[in-house]
């Protein structure tokens, strides 16, 4: 079965500096990847997903993830954050056999002024 | 509706009362998803219903879950006799295809319930 890590619980970055945030996944073979971030009361929004192709996949919101094989990675970045980008950030892999989706446990981004 | 709806929001029970929680899906989704965020962790996958297909309940954590959709239309999840660790955030998602592939899921805000 697939697994996901995220192994940073909490960042905290000021505002206008760069963010990434790490996502390590276990699965046999090529997966679906996602990231999500959920703000206060608000639902999952899906910021960028990787299926196939060019490894490094645009978003919304100015971010971008980069899928290495090599690394069992799909690290998520952006290079200026917003206050706005204060949130919990979730990395996914999807099966490709079935439809389920495994989520690791989160990242709660904070920024500071 | 513009998005995905989940009624309650907010829902305290006490143990071993039975609970009802809803979703609406956007329409034209065929396929709707429940997952379970216990504080702190990521989500866990419950059931999955697509279009008139017999569900998937293999994430269900007990029998005391159980869940309903009819047509594609809204979902109910039911908790009957709640525990305390039932206790979490429940979250519902619909996609407009799934099966033959990955078809981004539509989060609603989410029903926290809490079991005194």
């Amino acid at each position: 079965a697939q697994s996901v890590t995220q192994p940073d619980i909490h960042i905290t970055v000021s505002e206008g500096a760069s963010l990434e945030l790490r996502c390590n996944y276990s699965y046999g073979a090529t997966p679906y990847l996602f990231w999500y971030v959920q703000s206060p009361g608000q639902g999952l929004q899906l910021l960028l997903k990787y299926f196939s192709g060019d490894t490094l996949v645009q978003g919304i919101k100015g971010f971008e993830a980069e899928f290495k094989r090599s690394q069992s990675s799909f690290n998520l970045r952006k290079p200026s954050v917003h206050w706005s980008d204060a949130a919990e950030y979730f990395c996914a892999v999807g099966d490709r056999i079935d439809y389920k989706l495994s989520f690791g446990a989160g990242t709660t981004v904070t920024v500071r002024a | 509706g513009a998005g995905v709806s989940q009624s309650p929001s907010n829902k305290v029970t006490e143990k071993g009362k039975d609970v009802e929680l809803r979703c609406d899906p956007i329409s034209g989704h065929t396929a709707l998803y429940w997952y379970r965020q216990r504080l702190g962790q990521g989500l866990e996958f419950l059931i999955y219903f697509q279009g008139n297909s017999a569900p998937d309940k293999s994430g269900l954590p007990s029998d005391r879950f159980s869940a309903e959709r009819t047509g594609e239309s809204v979902s109910t999840l039911t908790i009957q006799r709640t525990q305390q660790e039932d206790s979490a955030v429940y979250l519902c998602a619909s996609s407009q295809l799934a099966g033959a592939g990955f078809d981004t899921q539509y989060f609603g805000p989410g029903t926290r319930l809490t079991v005194l």
